[in-house]
């Protein structure tokens, strides 16, 4: 058990809707980075936060966007959904030591469904 | 940014055989390649990593081996059972410049074992 969690499990949205998903990092870690893995395909980079800022965004829209909490808990919202937001939406926490970001460990994920 | 290129897509394998997957990385500054192991349905979880400054890694029946100069590193996995059957995916974690901290993966193996 990585102790990442997910909330929630399962989503199904309409186009246009707004969608917050919910991640726990591990004890200790202090980095989270969201990944969206569409059907068949590799876990895709969004964004990573550290220390409660972004520090990082992969080739992703403004309508996604993030925060991270002083307890390290993270938040990814997506606005005016697509069809093409349907995926598996995966958070990793790590701890990030000067400077060096590695072995990031994923939660369960969230399947968000757009209709 | 960083692009890593994972081959063969699929492999299926005897039972007790050895199964290979090869991965090719662009950054030459990435100094982290972990492998991730997922089932259907399920998170991607960490079996293997190196870093940049060692060659080969070996934890039982896995090994990675990496070539920094030609950019490639591999999994080797022996003698596999059926429960080996997954997707495997390849990462490489970038040293600078927009790839820093951020996971790039690759396509992904559908590895089958045959009992």
């Amino acid at each position: 058990e990585t102790g990442v969690t997910q909330s929630p499990t399962h989503l199904i949205k309409t186009r246009g809707q707004q969608v917050t998903l919910r991640c726990s990092s591990q004890s200790g870690h202090n980095t989270v980075s969201w990944y969206q893995q569409a059907l068949g395909q590799g876990p895709q980079f969004i964004f990573q936060y550290y220390r409660e800022e972004e520090n990082g965004r992969g080739n992703f829209p403004p309508r996604f966007s993030g925060l991270q909490f002083p307890n390290y808990s993270s938040e990814l919202n997506v606005n005016a959904l697509e069809l093409d937001d349907s995926a598996l939406y995966l958070c990793a926490s790590s701890l990030a030591l000067a400077g060096a970001r590695n072995e990031q460990f994923f939660g369960p994920g969230t399947r968000l469904t757009v209709l | 940014g960083e692009n890593v290129e994972q081959h063969p897509s699929t492999l299926s394998v005897q039972e007790g055989d050895s199964a290979v997957i090869k991965c090719t990385y662009s950054d030459s500054a990435s100094n982290y390649f972990p492998w991730y192991k997922q089932e259907l349905g399920k998170r991607p979880q960490l079996i293997i990593d190196i870093r940049s400054n060692v060659g080969e890694k070996k934890d039982q029946r896995i090994a990675v081996t990496l070539n920094k100069t030609a950019k490639h590193f591999s999994l080797h996995i022996t003698e596999t059972q059926p429960e080996d059957s997954a997707v495997y995916f390849c990462a490489a974690i970038g040293g600078g410049g927009t790839s820093y901290g951020k996971l790039t993966f690759g396509q992904g193996t559908i590895l089958t074992v045959h009992p």
